[in-house]
């Protein structure tokens, strides 16, 4: 168990939906990255946010967007969706925000879009 | 661009053998370098990271890894395997510019009794 919670675990939906996906980080940890996993792409990172600021973007789509709260908790919210954006979405935490910092995964959230 | 090879999609090792999954990355400098493992159902796990000096970094569950400069690798080592390694392995290097990790494609590693 690495600390860090996502739910739901799983979720089913329809095309043109919308989805909040949550995170908890790791108690002290104040970096959230979000990571979203699929067949074709692999793991991709997507967003990354310390202390309620955005800090890194990637390969992240419009139609998702992603926010820190105070109490550290993060959410990632996918709109317009698509069969394609049918994948694993991983959030990870850390309690700083450079790269010699450990990311510590969460066990996922699977999306299924049908 | 920055990026992880992982050459092997799937490996399959009887339990006992000795292990190598193969790592290349393309960076412009010494990346922090990376190794995860994902069991199935699960999310995932360090096992070793290498970020500078001794080249031969030791992990968790008796893994090991050796950072080549020359060659640009990073090859995950077990000398010897048990069933419960049976997973997918994932190099991956932190790049700076972004604040993220860049992941290769991960190898499956089915381990025969």
């Amino acid at each position: 168990d690495s600390g860090v919670t996502q739910t739901p675990k799983h979720l089913i939906t329809a095309t043109g939906q919308r989805v909040t996906l949550r995170c908890s980080p790791r108690s002290g940890d104040l970096s959230v990255y979000w990571y979203q996993q699929s067949l074709d792409q692999g793991l991709q990172f997507l967003i990354q946010y310390y202390n309620g600021e955005e800090r890194a973007k990637g390969n992240i789509l419009e139609r998702f967007s992603a926010q820190q709260f105070p109490d550290l908790h993060s959410e990632l919210n996918l709109s317009s969706l698509e069969l394609g954006d049918s994948a694993l979405y991983f959030c990870a935490s850390s309690f700083g925000q450079g790269g010699n910092n450990e990311q510590f995964f969460g066990p996922g959230t699977r999306l299924t879009v049908l | 661009a920055q990026s992880v090879t992982q050459p092997d999609i799937h490996i399959t090792v009887s339990e006992g053998a000795s292990l190598e999954l193969r790592c290349n990355y393309s960076y412009g400098a010494t990346p922090y370098l990376f190794w995860y493992v994902q069991s199935p159902g699960q999310g995932l796990q360090l096992l070793l990271k290498y970020f500078s000096g001794d080249t031969l970094v030791q992990g968790i569950k008796g893994f090991e890894a050796e950072f080549k400069r020359s060659q640009s690798s990073f090859n995950l080592r077990k000398p010897s395997v048990h069933w419960s390694d049976a997973a997918e392995y994932f190099c991956a290097i932190y790049g700076g510019s972004q604040g993220n990790l860049i992941f290769g494609k991960g190898t499956k590693l089915s381990v025969k009794p």
